[in-house]
């Protein structure tokens, strides 16, 4: 297994511009998440999904949108890039066992530069 | 959401026991605590978690006090591969949110 990957490591972008993240998972897990790391931080959560089909918000959801048509991606993206989507991001997977079991598998990170 | 503190950074010598502390006076009686770490320049990678009663597994041992407004990570002989960023996590039953603060960085000295 590869386990969660994401594309691209690093990318720049211009004020304005739009750009989807990549993450893809071969776990076959049904919950999938993304967060925001800013440097000196902890993890903000931004988008997760329960399954395919389903949705919802985390904490920072403004400016990024995310779908879920199949169980093994979940793109982010986001819509006009500003400065302070400037970040670290982090896709998560989980298997589906019972809620007392909760570890998640993190990827690798996509670094982000706004200019 | 419950929140938890912990101190923003520890140091141990390698091969030593350290005890990494996480306050978390607000906790309700179905959240479950979490410990993830992160190394530098990954992703968090899960360490442990339990409800009430302590747990041990290959990486680290968790202490939960009896209240269980406290708990500690217990890394049995630090590694210089354990130095990291550890997050102390509180996760509401039936959620997968998993609400991060910013962690205790841990040196390891060889």
């Amino acid at each position: 297994n590869a386990g969660v990957t994401q594309t691209p490591k690093f990318q720049v972008l211009k004020t304005g511009q739009s750009m989807t993240l990549q993450c893809a998972q071969d776990m076959n897990h049904e919950y999938m998440s993304w967060y925001r790391q800013d440097p000196g931080m902890g993890l903000r959560l931004i988008h997760y999904s329960v399954g395919a089909g389903i949705t919802d918000q985390g904490e920072v959801p403004n400016g990024y949108n995310v779908s879920r048509s199949t169980t093994e991606d979940f793109p982010l993206r986001l819509l006009s890039a500003a400065p302070s989507q400037t970040s670290v991001y982090f896709c998560a997977s989980r298997p589906t066992l019972p809620s007392s079991y909760n570890e998640q598998f993190f990827g690798p990170g996509t670094r982000l530069t706004v200019l | 959401d419950a929140k938890t503190t912990q101190p923003n950074s520890m140091e141990s010598n390698e091969e030593e026991p350290v005890h990494l502390p996480c306050n978390h006076s607000t906790i309700s009686g179905t959240d479950y605590i979490h410990w993830y770490r992160q190394l530098p320049s990954q992703g968090p990678e899960y360490v442990i978690h339990g409800l009430t009663s302590n747990v041990n597994n290959r990486m680290a041992s968790l202490a939960i006090a009896e209240d269980r407004k406290s708990s500690t990570l217990i890394l049995h002989r630090a590694t210089l591969r354990d130095a990291a960023v550890y997050y102390c996590i509180l996760r509401a039953l039936n959620t997968d949110k998993l609400i991060f603060g910013t962690g205790t960085r841990l040196q390891v000295f060889p």
